[in-house]
């Protein structure tokens, strides 16, 4: 059974730093390339960044190129996205979604930007 | 960006109709090896978003045949046979053709 399991949400300062974390099992998680969408409350999907099955080629919405850094570590299965920078637009629940079908998704943790 | 535009936002239907949901693209979303990157997701109330249907006509693993897709370049379609409860939430076609993946706005399917 496919599994994506996030971690690291929370609530931060605007300007301070978080850590995203998405747990891959149950598929051969370096055969797929990865993507984090994000949706501010009540509102809409929208796409954040994607990364290729290697992690070599990676890609940002324009509003977090330069703050967002999406990686992968295959060994461990694992999706990252370090997020600095943060500001209040940045607050929403992030996803973890599986290759260029969307074939599965996490059950999201929640990002919350205030002072 | 394309933008996805789905019609209605809205749908009140009673269990056992059936309902059609509306996606058209700014752009043609046949990429350059022929295929389209055109799908369609499920977030029922509370919960994530579940990928139906994947390159416009295409119906994901377990997912019931009550559910189906067409169209092609700009011009797309869910359709729901027999709506049951289960089915209630808000509807979402997404595409992976261009550069970025946008998403439309969704379309809240609720109970009359």
């Amino acid at each position: 059974e496919v599994q994506l399991v996030e971690s690291g949400g929370g609530l931060v300062q605007p300007g301070r730093s978080l850590k995203l974390s998405c747990a891959a099992s149950g598929f051969t998680f370096s055969n797929y390339g990865m993507h984090w969408i994000r949706q501010a409350p009540t509102k809409g999907l929208e796409w954040v960044a994607s990364i290729s099955p290697s992690g070599g080629s990676t890609y940002y919405r324009d509003s977090v190129k330069g703050r967002f850094t999406i990686s992968r570590d295959n060994a461990k299965s694992t999706l990252y996205l370090q997020m600095d920078s943060l500001r209040s637009e940045d607050t929403a629940t992030y996803y973890c979604a599986m290759s260029r079908y969307f074939d599965y998704w996490g059950q999201g943790v929640m990002v919350t930007v205030s002072s | 960006d394309v933008v996805m535009t789905q019609t209605p936002p809205s749908l009140s239907v009673a269990i056992g109709q059936s309902v059609s949901i509306s996606c058209k693209s700014s752009q043609s979303l046949v990429y350059s090896d022929g295929k389209t990157y055109l799908h369609w997701l499920l977030q029922s109330p509370g919960r994530s978003p579940k990928r139906l249907i994947y390159q416009v006509s295409n119906l994901g693993s377990g997912v019931p045949d009550r559910f189906s897709g067409t169209g092609s370049q700009k011009d797309f379609t869910l359709k729901i046979s027999r709506v049951e409860a289960e089915d209630l939430g808000v509807y979402y076609c997404a595409q992976t053709t261009h550069f970025p993946d946008t998403f439309g706005a969704g379309t809240k399917l609720e109970l009359k």
